[in-house]
């Protein structure tokens, strides 16, 4: 079966410090992979998607940036964190384009 | 983009009480889903529906694609079924990949 992994779980950072977030999935192949982030409140925002190794589309500009150096393995990265980037993130996964999606458990980032 | 508005945004029953949650989309889907977030955040799928209906224990969702909207039952509600339940869409045309969501419905089933 399947499973996505998403770490670490809760993460505090200082204003312009750098983040690296990760995300694998497991027992599947060319998986479409995606980041979203859920700010105050309850909506989720999709922010970066991936439908095969090196190819990222971006929904929003923003101060982060997404890479997929692996065909299972999902980056999410910023050089500078700002306040405005804390939220909760979270990875997930569906087998191809239009499919049902699977979330990992998320990362809570807070940047003091 | 696709619209997405879930009702009611908050929701407050006792438990035994049965719920309707409504998800209206502005345009058509390929892909549509309701998640219960977890206290822990994390969401967990129910269904998968683009069209149908489809039920799963004392849960059942129907989605009518033609008028683009979805409903969610929740039967006998029990207080583990507190939490907040998303309504999530793929855009049905050639648009771009990914989920947009609705803003929830908050629902407290009290004891």
């Amino acid at each position: 079966s399947q499973t996505i992994h998403q770490w670490p779980a809760t993460l505090v950072q200082p204003v312009g410090s750098p983040l690296s977030l990760e995300c694998t999935v497991e027992g599947t192949s060319n998986p479409n992979l995606y980041w979203y982030r859920q700010a105050a409140g309850r909506g989720l925002q999709l922010l970066f998607y991936s439908v095969g190794i090196g190819q990222i589309s971006s929904e929003v500009p923003q101060n982060l940036s997404a890479s997929r150096p692996q065909d299972r393995q999902f980056i999410l990265s910023s050089k500078k964190l700002l306040l405005s980037d804390s939220g909760f993130y979270l990875c997930a996964w569906s087998p191809y384009r239009k499919a049902e999606a699977f979330f990992g458990q998320g990362t809570r980032l807070t940047v003091v | 983009g696709i619209q997405v508005e879930q009702s009611p945004p908050d929701l407050i029953l006792q438990e035994g009480a049965n719920s309707t949650l409504r998800c209206n989309f502005s345009d058509s889907v390929n892909n549509l889903q309701w998640f219960h977030q977890n206290p822990w955040g994390q969401l967990i799928n129910l269904f998968y529906i683009p069209s149908g209906t489809k039920q799963n224990g004392r849960l059942s969702a129907t989605t009518v694609a033609t008028e683009r909207y979805s409903l969610l039952y929740i039967s006998s509600s029990q207080t583990t079924d507190s939490g907040v339940y998303f309504c999530a869409v793929e855009d049905g045309g050639g648009g771009a990949d990914g989920l947009t969501f609705g803003k929830g419905t908050h629902l407290i089933i009290q004891p």
